[in-house]
């Protein structure tokens, strides 16, 4: 079955450090997400993103995130100047559209656990 | 704006005991879909039903059973004969095409406990 692949799995950083977070969608999704999970809390939206550019962004993706795709196949998430509160799993996930139909819904990938001392 | 309610933190129960996960929701849109989504200690969101909010027709896969009762904005999950592997935080979403925009909106989630 196609899955969302994402790494690193953990990843520990430095307050104020530059992290790229990486994910690899499945590949004939068109709809690119992601999302935050502060730990025991709920999973919250961060960014969705369709044909190279963002289609939505909640308040929390302020100045210091940013995503990107690359190439054909990933799509990353950095964090410009990490600060303690972003310590958080980070989920990517994908869709074939963000429509109706079979197609909104999101397969999401295992998580990127970011934990910034 | 969407928003969902879980209002059942943690729950525990026995295995083999039936359990029934709550989850009501908000939206102004006509069309939208409600979605479950099981988190296990491993961390991943492993999806479980979706629905649309024209198919008011209960649906039962296995052990797992959902109720959807638009009449009070309810989307509830039950399991039968709960078993340990079920322990899990569940989530409820919704996702909606206007106003919530192009999103699935997630509950707090529901912690379920099976012990032997």
């Amino acid at each position: 079955e196609p899955e969302v692949t994402q790494t690193p799995s953990h990843q520990v950083t430095q307050m104020g450090q530059e992290v790229i977070l990486r994910c690899v969608p499945i590949s004939n999704h068109l709809y690119f997400y992601w999302y935050r999970q502060i730990l025991g809390q709920k999973v919250e939206f961060l960014v969705s993103f369709y044909n190279n550019e963002i289609s939505e962004k909640s308040e929390i993706f302020d100045d210091q995130f940013s995503v990107e795709r690359p190439d054909g196949s990933n799509f990353t998430l950095k964090i410009r100047s990490t600060k303690l509160e972003d310590s958080a799993m980070y989920f990517c996930a994908s869709s074939p559209t963000s429509g109706g139909g079979g197609a909104n819904v999101l397969t999401f990938g295992a998580g990127s656990r970011l934990t910034v001392l | 704006a969407q928003k969902v309610t879980q209002a059942q933190t943690e729950i525990s129960v026995v295995e083999k005991e039936d359990v029934t996960l709550d989850c009501v929701y908000e939206t102004r849109d006509t069309t939208y879909y409600l979605f479950w989504y099981k988190q296990p200690p491993s961390g991943e969101l492993v999806f479980l039903i979706r629905r649309n909010s024209f198919d008011e027709q209960n649906e039962i896969s296995g052990r797992y059973s959902w109720n959807f009762q638009k009449s009070t904005s309810s989307f509830n999950f039950t399991i039968t004969a709960s078993q340990v592997v079920d322990s899990a935080v569940y989530f409820c979403a919704l996702f909606a095409f206007t106003g919530g925009g192009n999103k699935l909106t997630f509950g707090t989630g529901t912690q379920l406990k099976v012990e032997l």
